[in-house]
């Protein structure tokens, strides 16, 4: 089993949709979230980063975390076709001996 | 926000040549830089932890002498991949976090898309 689980799509949707991003884990030591994004042939672009469970809003962007069941999401309102791209959900554990283990990646279509 | 710059972006090279890839931190310093490989439509794999100062510590199933990397300052790291052959073509990326901030995220460079003839 890995360590962090996410679905590599591809996901599509229409323009405006609420798009809903999803991973879980098997570690529970893991207490820092984070969710990137990455467009083709360029490097991943931070977009959220949370510590341990709750919600955190950043304009479009809502990331949820749930350690209870170790699942954490990434919803985008208003998806617009600038938003299609690559996101990787990534985490780590509380000290710096821990790497930070990334998601595959979940490609994601916005259609105008 | 934190930027990190990493050149060549492109690199086209043939059998047996050396490259060397630089990852600066343009606005910090890094204690930590990371070096990833990237296949397509895959996720990121962690090749190696640069540690300014010492030695580099390589993942399991990595060569070290294939894939040299120097942590000389706290912004500059690089990546040489040694006598390049085409399984070596990839796209290598490098990502730094922040010097005395250890559970701070990663900040990633745009990557160097290598294709060795």
């Amino acid at each position: 089993q890995k360590e962090v689980e996410q679905d590599p799509g591809p996901l599509s949707v229409p323009e405006g949709a609420i798009v809903s991003l999803n991973c879980t884990y098997s570690n529970s030591a893991f207490q820092y979230f984070m969710w990137y994004r990455q467009y083709s042939r360029k490097g991943p672009e931070l977009l959220m980063y949370t510590y341990s469970s709750g919600n955190k809003e950043d304009g479009r962007f809502t990331a949820q975390v749930d350690k209870s069941s170790k699942y954490i999401s990434l919803f985008i309102r208003d998806s617009q076709p600038s938003d299609s791209a690559t996101y990787l959900c990534a985490m780590k554990g509380d000290t710096g001996g821990f790497k930070t283990i990334f998601g595959a990646g979940t490609r994601l279509f916005v259609k105008a | 926000g934190a930027v990190v710059s990493q050149h060549p972006s492109r690199v086209i090279c043939k059998s047996g040549t050396s490259v060397k890839i630089e990852c600066r931190s343009l606005d910090f310093q890094a204690t930590t830089m990371f070096w990833y490989r990237q296949f397509p439509k895959q996720s990121l794999m962690l090749m190696a932890t640069s540690n300014e100062g010492s030695k580099a510590t390589y993942e399991q199933g990595v060569e070290k002498d294939k894939f040299l990397i120097n942590h000389a300052s706290l912004t500059l790291s690089t990546l040489t991949v040694t006598s390049a052959h085409p399984e070596d073509s990839s796209f290598y990326i490098c990502s730094a976090r922040r010097r005395e901030r250890e559970n701070q995220p990663q900040h990633f460079g745009d990557g160097t898309r290598l294709s060795i003839l």
